[in-house]
């Protein structure tokens, strides 16, 4: 168990559709990062926030975005959502704010679905 | 930019044999390198990572990884092979040199089974 904790574990939506998926990231880390996982693509970087603002962007679409609030919890919003959208989306958490030698430590991922 | 190649996306061994994962990296400057392991319907847990101290790097469950700048080299290797160590391997790069963050390339996996 990483610490870092993403709901739902599972999400199956309709097209033209919009989602929220959470995490909130281990006790202390500043850092969340957001991963997309998918057959075509791999593992892509989306986005990062440390510490409630935005630090990097990955190959995010404008379709989506993110936030992480004064908690520290990050949310990860798709919208018109595409069958290309099907794909395990993963947080990961770190305390730093992104230093080359920040271990990343991985949730459990939320499935996505779109039918 | 970087980049990573993972060659075979599959690779199979007899339970006690040795495990060879390789991977080969490209970086404009001095890179990073990490090995990940991914469970089924699991996330992603680091191994083991380079950061430019020892070449070679001893990481969790009996792996390890050399670097080799000569060969752009950042295999991994277990001198034998358990069955609980079935899983899906990633090789990732990033930038070494500093200036904020820099993202993480991941590579495509490498699926491991391990034969009774």
């Amino acid at each position: 168990d990483s610490g870092v904790t993403q709901t739902p574990k599972h999400l199956i939506t309709a097209t033209g559709q919009r989602v929220t998926l959470r995490c909130s990231p281990r006790s202390g880390d500043l850092s969340v990062y957001w991963y997309q996982q998918s057959l075509d693509q791999g593992l892509q970087f989306l986005i990062h926030y440390y510490n409630g603002e935005e630090r990097a962007k990955g190959n995010i679409l404008e379709r989506f975005s993110a936030q992480q609030f004064p908690d520290l919890h990050s949310e990860l919003n798709l919208s018109s959502l595409e069958l290309g959208d099907s794909a395990l989306y993963f947080c990961a958490s770190s305390s730093r704010g992104g230093a080359p030698t920040d271990t990343q430590y991985f949730g459990p991922g939320t499935r996505l679905t779109v039918l | 930019a970087q980049s990573v190649t993972q060659l075979g996306s599959h690779v199979s061994v007899s339970e006690g044999a040795l495990v060879l994962l390789r991977c080969n990296y490209s970086s404009s400057v001095p890179p990073y390198l990490f090995w990940y392991v991914q469970y089924p319907n699991q996330g992603l847990q680091l191994l083991l990572k380079y950061t430019s101290a020892a070449t070679l790097v001893k990481g969790i469950n009996g792996f390890e990884a050399e670097f080799k700048k000569s060969e752009t080299s950042f295999h991994l290797t277990k001198p034998s092979a358990h069955m609980s160590d079935a899983a899906e391997y990633f090789c990732a790069v990033r930038r070494g040199d500093s200036g904020g963050y820099q993202k993480v390339t991941f590579g495509t996996g490498t699926k491991l089974q391990v034969i009774p």
